[in-house]
């Protein structure tokens, strides 16, 4: 079954750019009907949306993150990524992947953000 | 800002039952919002439970349902198990292509 993994830099300077990969296992990135989303979840408190992309490529962002956030596709690697610059004290959060699920069903659009990695905990700190 | 409310709180005994809900600041919660619940434990991803207000995934267990009550979004968990205890999300999909999550609702098994 589909599989999802982040990975990238654990600790990043204040100012710097984040920049974390979710590596897509037991299924293709480029499947249609399928976005691609980054959620964060900062110590001790609650999800936060930050973008998605969908497999054409393209993207949707929370508009609080907008001016900071890219986050982009490489098929030949079956993963998509998230840059978030100028990071600060506030970007520290766990974050996560997920698969966001498009489909019909008795002729009704549904929707399910259904895979989920584990997450992965990046720290901003000097 | 859009805002998703849950309730912050909520505590239940074993095997009774229990509704959670999430009301959006613009207004009344429909299906077209597609509203999706979630299930987190301390130190654990967030796992998928509910999709598109009533369908569940195939790992849902049966006593967990999803609804629209009173112009919200509504999680009702029947015949509760202590490893129910947990944190539970909602999460609303607007215009605009955006998601936005309820604050969560920490709901204990006492």
């Amino acid at each position: 079954q589909l599989q999802l993994q982040e990975s990238g830099s654990g600790l990043v300077k204040p100012s710097q750019t984040l920049s974390l990969t979710c590596a897509v296992s037991g299924g293709s990135i480029s499947s249609g009907g399928y976005s691609w989303s980054w959620i964060r979840q900062p110590p001790g408190k609650g999800l936060e949306w930050i973008g998605y992309i969908y497999h054409s490529g393209s993207t949707y962002y929370n508009p609080s993150l907008k001016s900071r956030v890219t986050i982009s596709v490489d098929r030949s690697k079956n993963q998509f990524s998230l840059k978030l610059s100028s990071v600060t004290a506030a970007d520290t959060a766990v974050y996560y992947c997920a698969r966001g699920s498009w489909s019909l069903e008795r002729d009704m659009t549904l929707f399910g953000l259904d895979v989920w990695g584990k997450g992965t905990t990046v720290t901003v700190s000097s | 800002q859009t805002v998703v409310t849950q309730e912050p709180s909520l505590t239940v005994s074993p095997g009774g039952t229990v509704t959670l809900t999430c009301a959006s600041s613009t207004g009344a919660v429909t299906s077209g919002y597609y509203p999706n619940w979630f299930q987190q434990k301390p130190g654990q991803a967030p796992r998928a439970l509910i999709y598109s207000t009533s369908n569940k995934h195939s790992w849902t267990p049966a006593r967990f349902s999803g609804s629209l009550l009173g112009g919200k979004a509504a999680l009702t968990l029947s015949g509760v198990q202590p490893e129910d205890e947990a944190e539970y999300y909602c999460l609303l999909y607007y215009g605009g292509a955006q998601l936005v999550f309820g604050g969560g609702t920490k709901l204990t098994v006492l």
